[in-house]
């Protein structure tokens, strides 16, 4: 069946470092999601990725979806402890069944 | 504008006993989905409606899981009956579509002692 891996499961990093999760599907998508869960909280939609190679910014955030859409990458940019939580990325098939990958969590040090 | 609403947000309960978690989605919006999320899991999507009609509940665990939507502004999901391994967050959601952004409730802590 499909799936959708999502890594590293864990990263920790300076306050104002860069980080990246990846976002690997076993099939072709039709578009993929990211979504930010803080500690305790419930995930929140942060974008959609539909073209094939598309790139999206929300300032410090990029969001890329691979040429072949069956891969995906958010970057942050100097992060802020406000970034702190886990990064969800789910994709949706062509049945238009979504599956969420495992999340990224990011905790950074002051 | 309100954002979709779960209740309860906690429930501790017993093995065996019936638990009934609700969900009002975003007005609007016309399809609703239900997850668990568990450590051991990751999020998990139970079963998703389409103008008020299951489309799929391939995720429901078993029988003991049910799930309705009597119209477009409220939905429960019933587990009957209840076990331990049933304690997880559940999280409602809902989205102007399938395949669009979907929106998150503030989940319903589930406890089954």
């Amino acid at each position: 069946g499909q799936q959708v891996m999502q890594i590293p499961q864990y990263q920790h990093v300076q306050e104002g470092e860069d980080f990246t999760t990846y976002c690997n599907s076993s099939t072709t998508l039709s578009n993929i999601q990211w979504y930010k869960q803080r500690p305790g909280g419930h995930p929140v939609f942060l974008i959609q990725l539909v073209k094939s190679g598309e790139v999206k910014k929300q300032k410090r955030l990029t969001f890329q979806f691979g040429e072949a859409k069956k891969n995906s990458s958010l970057h942050i940019t100097a992060t802020q402890t406000t970034d702190v939580g886990t990064y969800f990325c789910a994709g949706y098939s062509s049945a238009s069944k979504i599956i969420f990958g495992s999340g990224t969590r990011l905790s950074i040090r002051p | 504008d309100a954002g979709v609403i779960q209740s309860p947000r906690h429930e501790v309960t017993e093995m065996g006993q019936e638990v009934t978690l609700r969900c009002k989605p975003i007005s609007g919006h016309n399809s609703l989905f239900w997850y668990r999320q568990t450590m051991m899991r990751g999020l998990e999507l139970l079963i998703y409606f389409n103008n008020n009609v299951p489309i799929d509940d391939s995720g429901m665990p078993e029988d003991r899981f049910s799930a309705k939507m009597p119209n477009a502004s409220f939905s429960t999901l019933k587990i009957q009956p209840s076990e331990p391994r049933d304690s997880a967050v559940y999280f409602c959601a809902s989205s102007l579509g399938t395949s669009r952004g979907q929106y998150f409730g503030p989940g319903t802590r589930l406890l089954v002692l």
